[in-house]
């Protein structure tokens, strides 16, 4: 989804370094999500917040941060990437349907694919 | 924590009717379903969304029995560009802005002429 973006979509880094995934939305949204994808495992969900001044771990937040810098903006590092974070990652936002569902629907970026050598 | 299983792959023949089931044996009384759609070098894409009963959108179906432990996405007439991973997901809604969001692991279909 064009309103959805990732920076960079693909990046090779080395045992040990910091790195940097940015995501940009311009829907609007309140609620961004960050995912790593892997073959056969589906998505699982590493971090997500709702505004600015709220962010929560999600199944797998070991060895990832996140920040929040604006509505449109929420960046997920790597403090020190380690081979087995080798993935694709996605980037989401999502809008609320509310009762009765309470459903949300989520819009995903590109993705980044990351190789940690 | 919610668990999803999804069959690993179908085949199918343009113009069919496909049918994919998820197991969520242990949903929660307001966890909600939804499905969405993943082409090669692209984010997943929402298909369609649900509580219980029947949804229908202009693109697919999705049925959820009464018991809600399983959801069936219904997919008329594909055509040979509805080759994709299809997810599952089950959300789980608790107080203020916690979530549990799990994936199936997805279903691989492919249309054949």
């Amino acid at each position: 989804d064009a309103d959805v973006t990732q920076t960079p979509r693909n990046r090779i880094t080395k045992t040990g370094k910091r790195i940097m995934l940015e995501c940009s939305q311009t829907k609007g949204h309140d609620r961004m999500y960050w995912y790593r994808q892997d073959p056969g495992l589906g998505l699982r969900l590493i971090y997500y917040s709702f505004d600015v001044k709220d962010i929560n771990k999600g199944e797998i937040s070991d060895g990832y941060s996140v920040s929040r810098q604006a509505q449109a903006k929420f960046s997920l590092s790597l403090e020190s990437a380690i081979p087995n974070q080798t993935a694709l990652y996605f980037c989401a936002t999502s809008d609320w349907t509310g009762p009765p569902l309470g459903g949300e629907t989520q819009y995903f970026g590109p993705g980044t694919r990351l190789l940690v050598l | 924590l919610a668990k999803t299983t999804q069959p690993i792959s179908m085949d199918s023949y343009e113009g069919q009717e496909v049918n994919i089931t998820c197991s969520h044996n242990n949903i929660a009384t307001n966890d909600y379903i939804t499905w969405y759609q993943q082409f090669p070098s692209q984010g997943p894409r929402f298909i369609i969304q649900g509580y219980k009963t029947k949804v229908t959108n202009e693109v697919a179906s999705l049925f959820i029995p009464a018991d809600r432990k399983s959801s069936t996405l219904s997919l008329p007439r594909v055509s040979l560009s509805d080759t994709a991973v299809y997810y599952c997901l089950v959300g789980r809604l608790y107080s203020g802005s916690a979530r549990q969001l799990t994936f199936g692991s997805g279903t691989q279909l492919t249309v054949l002429p």
